[in-house]
């Protein structure tokens, strides 16, 4: 099983730029989480999506929108890309629910750097 | 505001030696707490869960203790080898109205030399 795929796994951008990161996963869980990790600050969620159709905004979500396109791809668009969102960006997704432990599964991680 | 806390931030063995990584947590109302692995470059996977009943779980050479009081949870890993080089994420969910609700610790990065 490819479980969680995000593309693209590099990419440099200008600032102004925009660009969207891809992800996808197989496991056909519900739930579905973004998030960014930079050093020194651990993983903090941007988005997040309970389940198709409805998506949320987490602990740092300016500057980012994302689309919920069905229960299997979740992606994540910055319009005008800054400095600041220079960053490695996790995919993840997991079966949270009720009576569910709720493992998140992570992709491989998009570096993305604003030039 | 739920917190998850870690230490140490670094920490630097010897190839076969034992280690000890701690994590505190304030985080309510309580559902499960999962020990991640994270290798450089690559996403976190998960190592154990640990839920409010349970004291000990072991997972190979991982050993994961909560207690549930103190809300406290350390991973101890036995005869380290090289490959354990990475970085551990504590993450503690929140059960909110049957959604799992994740916080993360900055993590604590671990080297293993030779």
């Amino acid at each position: 099983n490819a479980g969680v795929t995000q593309t693209p796994k590099f990419q440099v951008l200008k600032t102004g730029q925009s660009m969207t990161l891809q992800c996808a996963q197989d496991m056909n869980h519900n739930s579905m989480y973004w998030y960014r990790q930079d050093p020194g600050m651990g993983l903090r969620l941007i988005y997040y999506s309970a389940s198709e159709g409805t998506t949320d905004k987490g602990e740092v979500p300016n500057g980012y929108n994302v689309s919920r396109l069905n229960k299997r791809e979740f992606s994540l668009r910055l319009e005008s890309a800054a400095p600041s969102q220079t960053s490695v960006y996790f995919c993840a997704s997991s079966e949270a629910g009720q009576g569910r432990s709720g493992e998140l599964f992570f992709g491989e991680g998009s570096r993305l750097t604003v030039l | 505001k739920n917190q998850v806390e870690q230490s140490p931030q670094s920490l630097i063995i010897l190839e076969g030696k034992n280690c000890t990584l701690q994590c505190n947590y304030t985080v309510s109302p309580f559902s499960n707490l999962r020990w991640y692995k994270q290798d450089t470059g690559r996403g976190p996977v998960s190592l154990t869960i640990m839920t409010f009943s349970e004291n000990t779980k072991s997972n190979g050479r991982y050993t994961a203790t909560l207690d549930a009081d103190t809300k406290q949870s350390s991973l101890h890993i036995t005869a380290s080898q090289l490959s354990d080089s990475a970085s551990y994420i504590c993450v503690v969910s929140a059960n909110s109205g049957g959604s799992y609700i994740p916080t993360f610790g900055r993590g604590t990065s671990l080297i293993v030399h030779p």
